[in-house]
């Protein structure tokens, strides 16, 4: 089946490093992304990682792939208060195809 | 360029009517999906539409249909609303093919049944 995981809340201070995981099961998805939302907004393509890859950088951004594990990371270094907002995972199959959205990462930075 | 257009932004309805929701893709891109997000969780895929023919429906009842134009907008249908389809409706375009990596979201109209 598709579906995908991530933990419900994160808090972290400001100038931390922050740290969304997320688990999925369809092993067919070959592009995997990080959507932000804020409050009464649309979804803001963050970065995204292509399932042959392994770790892909930009700026403040690091989305970590483990393929076997089926697990996703986003890391954002110097967290803001500016990132505050609800982070989605989410996967697809080809570049037009459904995607797949998990529950959202509520994150909260502590100025 | 003009990002996805999706009109009205918010529309308050009672339940056992009628709504549209319109979307303009980003000029060049062919395909059109939506998407329902309600309040607190993800968005829940709907419909894809790609030159005008339906390519995939999520897991929704009948009252929702959709269709694509020949210059790729996209209108999603509702009929007799439920409180229950309130929600943020999203419309994403694509250029399905190419070397283009993903889909566009647009804005979203936010959808109140009362």
């Amino acid at each position: 089946g598709e579906d995908v995981e991530q933990s419900l809340f994160l808090s972290v201070r400001e100038g931390d490093s922050s740290v969304i995981n997320c688990t999925y099961t369809d092993s067919s998805s070959t592009y995997l992304y990080w959507y932000k939302q804020e409050p009464g907004a649309g979804l803001q393509l963050l970065t995204y990682i292509f399932s042959n890859m392994d770790m892909k950088q930009d700026q403040r951004l690091t989305v970590l792939l483990n393929k076997k594990d089926k697990h996703l990371s986003l890391r954002i270094a110097d967290t803001q208060t500016g990132d505050s907002a609800i982070y989605f995972c989410a996967g697809g199959k080809t570049s037009y195809d459904k995607v797949i959205f998990g529950p959202g990462t509520s994150l909260s930075v502590i100025p | 360029d003009a990002g996805v257009t999706q009109s009205p932004t918010h529309l308050i309805k009672t339940r056992g009517q009628h709504v549209t929701l319109r979307c303009s893709p980003i000029s060049g891109h062919k395909s059109v999906s939506w998407y329902q997000q309600v309040l607190g969780q993800g968005p829940q895929f709907i419909f894809q539409y790609y030159e005008k023919e339906e390519r995939g429906r999520g897991n929704f009842p009948d009252r929702f249909s959709a269709r694509q134009f020949p210059n790729y907008s996209s209108e999603l249908n509702v009929n007799a609303l439920l409180l229950g389809d309130s929600a943020l409706y999203l419309c994403a375009s694509s250029p399905a093919g190419g070397k283009e990596e993903t889909q566009y979201f647009g804005p979203g109209t936010r959808l109140l049944v009362l």
